[in-house]
């Protein structure tokens, strides 16, 4: 089955780090980009990260970069988002997704919650 | 950079919804449309600014004339209601993001 499954969601501290993860399946991982986006509650949607499919190229939300890290494990088939410093505007769910602009598989979303 | 979207667009069933997606670049980017309802997932729905998503239903149709990209419901269903965003990049392709969305009322 084609599916993207992800993990690592939940409540955290300000200035605490958190661990997304993405595990795929049913498609040919490593020729596919991948990309994070998230939405806070009730609000719209914000690409926040995304990586080329050798991990050669990485692009970041200005909100994020110096504190996020989108990695890609291809012998797992898997991408991960490493989230430092986190801050209560990181609030929101998350969903990775495969492709850069047509982004035409989702994974089913994780909530992350920062909040002491 | 931004995409700006209306807020929302309001129709009867049957009736024809415009959404609109105006960004400075879209004249030499592509627009990508994305469909979100309530509690899920985003779904592609339209990408290079005219081709449909995979499983997408021929009453939605794109186009992209100047600075202006539309996503076109003909003849609205009530499923349709949803949130829509465009999607796209900024004149130097290094920044991606995503239209401020736009709430779709059928009813």
């Amino acid at each position: 089955e084609v599916r993207l499954v992800q993990s690592g969601g939940g409540l955290v501290q300000p200035g605490r780090s958190l661990r997304l993860s993405c595990a795929a399946s049913g498609f040919n991982f490593n020729r596919s980009w991948m990309t994070w986006v998230r939405q806070a509650p009730g609000k719209g949607l914000e690409c926040v990260a995304n990586i080329k499919y050798d991990g050669s190229e990485e692009f970041y939300v200005d909100s994020v970069r110096g504190r996020f890290i989108v990695s890609r494990d291809n012998a797992r088939n898997s991408v991960f988002l490493q989230m430092d410093s986190l801050r209560g505007d990181d609030t929101g769910v998350y969903y990775c997704a495969r492709g850069y602009l047509s982004m035409d598989l989702w994974g089913q979303g994780t909530t992350v919650t920062v909040s002491s | 950079y931004d995409l700006i979207q209306p807020p929302s667009v309001s129709v009867s069933p049957g009736q024809t919804a415009r959404i609109t997606c105006s960004g400075d670049a879209l004249p030499v980017k592509y627009a990508y449309w994305y469909q979100q309802k309530s509690g899920l997932a985003p779904v592609l729905v339209m990408y290079e600014d005219k081709k449909r998503a995979s499983g997408i239903p021929e009453r939605f149709s794109g186009s992209s004339s100047g600075t202006v990209a539309t996503l076109i419901i003909s003849g609205a269903q009530v499923e349709d209601e949803a949130d829509y965003y465009c999607f796209s990049t900024d004149g130097t392709g290094y920044l991606y993001l995503f239209g401020t969305g736009t709430k779709v009322t059928v009813l």
